[in-house]
């Protein structure tokens, strides 16, 4: 029974570039939430996902940033011309159901490196 | 509004020793309360959830929590520490109805003394 996979666990690009970073849930899980962690800080929202529908983005960035889940396939988070300020790592939780009274779980995370 | 106040950033405890790491809340309505472990480089592992049911909420590990209304408190224990308890813990509160509204506090680092 796989829990959250997030792949690349590292991820290492140059100013300008794209990130793609991708979350598969939990079997049976539809909701999907991104999260930002800088060193040193907790986890910071970005954004919450069902299938082929973005719930809240309140915590996105206006700019550079998005991200989708597909009927079929992982979630993606995309970072357009990164800076080095997007350093961090991300991480993906899932949950079966959208009230929040149900834990999510987490995956390992994307450590974002920019050079 | 809500929000969550963990209100120390490192604990060290000699092993054996009680742990007591502090969580205090604000939210305008009946909150869902978590507690989260974070070991190095991996990502977050569920310790226990309060949901309206017991007030003391007994966790993975040996880890247990208490919510106590009236002071606004969520704090993590666990009698004996263990050296695999070094790591990052999270508290976490929730508004009931609206998933995404999820905040998380600050963080403990919980060190372990030989």
């Amino acid at each position: 029974n796989a829990g959250v996979m997030q792949n690349p666990r590292h991820l290492v690009r140059r100013r300008g570039q794209e990130a793609r970073l991708r979350c598969s849930p939990m079997k049976g899980h539809s909701h999907v939430y991104w999260y930002r962690q800088l060193p040193e800080e907790g986890l910071k929202f970005m954004v919450y996902l069902q299938k082929e529908n973005i719930i809240d983005e309140s915590g996105m960035p206006k700019e550079r940033f998005s991200a989708e889940f597909p009927k079929e396939g992982p979630s993606i988070l995309r970072i357009q011309q990164v800076v080095r300020g997007d350093s961090a790592a991300y991480f993906c939780a899932s949950s079966p159901a959208e009230y929040s009274n149900q834990p999510q779980h987490f995956g390992d995370g994307t450590r974002l490196s920019i050079l | 509004a809500q929000s969550v106040t963990q209100l120390d950033s490192h604990v060290s405890v000699s092993e054996g020793t009680p742990v007591l790491l502090r969580c205090n809340y604000s939210s305008s309505y009946s909150p869902s309360l978590f507690w989260y472990v974070q070991h190095p480089n991996k990502g977050l592992q569920l310790l226990l959830k309060y949901t309206s049911a017991a007030t003391l909420v007994k966790g993975i590990n040996g880890f247990e929590a208490e919510f106590k209304k009236s002071e606004t408190s969520f704090h993590l224990t666990k009698p004996s520490a263990h050296m695999s308890d070094a790591a990052e813990y999270f508290c976490v509160v929730t508004l009931y109805s609206s998933a995404s509204k999820i905040i998380f506090g600050s963080g403990t680092r919980l060190s372990i003394r030989p």
